[in-house]
């Protein structure tokens, strides 16, 4: 069945250092979403691509669109305390769930 | 506008139990998807109900249902708990179109025991 992967599973890094995570789907995504889950909290919808090869900045925050659209990026440019929190991909179901989410990566930032 | 409201926020409820979650939408909104999130197990779709039918499921046993009311307002109920169901609950909103944002609730934090 459709699987979305993430790596890395969990990421610790030094405040001020840079943090990429990768996502992957076993089939060609419509569109890919990211969300980010502070400790204690829900997911919250942080961005969504939709063209191939398609990049979008936010503050610190890129992400990026392969250009097969199976594949996509998030990376913070000097990670900050605040940034601490679980980072989940998501894509359109080709079987009729509304969304298919990886299994996030947890990012750890030490002051 | 109001968010996605989930009640209550934690619960505690012991094994062959039965409970009962609730999830109100953002107004407007006609899908409501619920999910299973657990530490090992990351975010598991349940289902999906869209206008007062279910539209999709996930692999869950038969022990878990919902339902959807006229009001979008929708409802998970979990029949004979068992110790595994120990999760955090979460619902999510959206206009039900393919790809749209979904914008999640809180959570009910659930332990049976």
């Amino acid at each position: 069945g459709q699987q979305v992967m993430q790596i890395p599973q969990y990421q610790h890094v030094q405040e001020g250092e840079d943090f990429t995570t990768y996502c992957n789907s076993s089939t060609t995504l419509s569109n890919i979403q990211w969300y980010k889950q502070r400790p204690g909290g829900h997911p919250v919808f942080l961005i969504q691509l939709v063209k191939s090869g398609e990049v979008k900045k936010q503050k610190r925050l890129t992400f990026q669109f392969g250009e097969a659209k199976k594949n996509s990026s998030l990376h913070i440019t000097a990670t900050q305390t605040t940034d601490v929190g679980t980072y989940f991909c998501a894509g359109p179901s080709n079987y009729g769930q509304n969304f298919v989410f990886g299994p996030g990566t947890r990012l750890s930032v030490l002051p | 506008k109001a968010g996605v409201t989930q009640t209550p926020r934690y619960l505690i409820k012991t094994r062959g139990q039965q409970v009962t979650l609730s999830c109100s939408p953002i107004s407007g909104h006609r899908s409501v998807s619920w999910y299973q999130q657990t530490p090992g197990q990351g975010l598991q779709f349940l289902f999906e109900y869209f206008s007062e039918t279910q539209r999709n499921k996930g692999n869950f046993p038969g022990r878990f249902s919902g339902r959807q009311f006229s009001n979008s307002r929708s409802e998970m109920n979990v029949s004979t708990l068992e110790l595994g169901d120990s999760a955090l609950y979460l619902c999510a909103s959206s206009t039900g179109q393919l790809g749209t944002e979904a914008f999640f609730g809180q959570g009910t934090r659930l332990t049976v025991v």
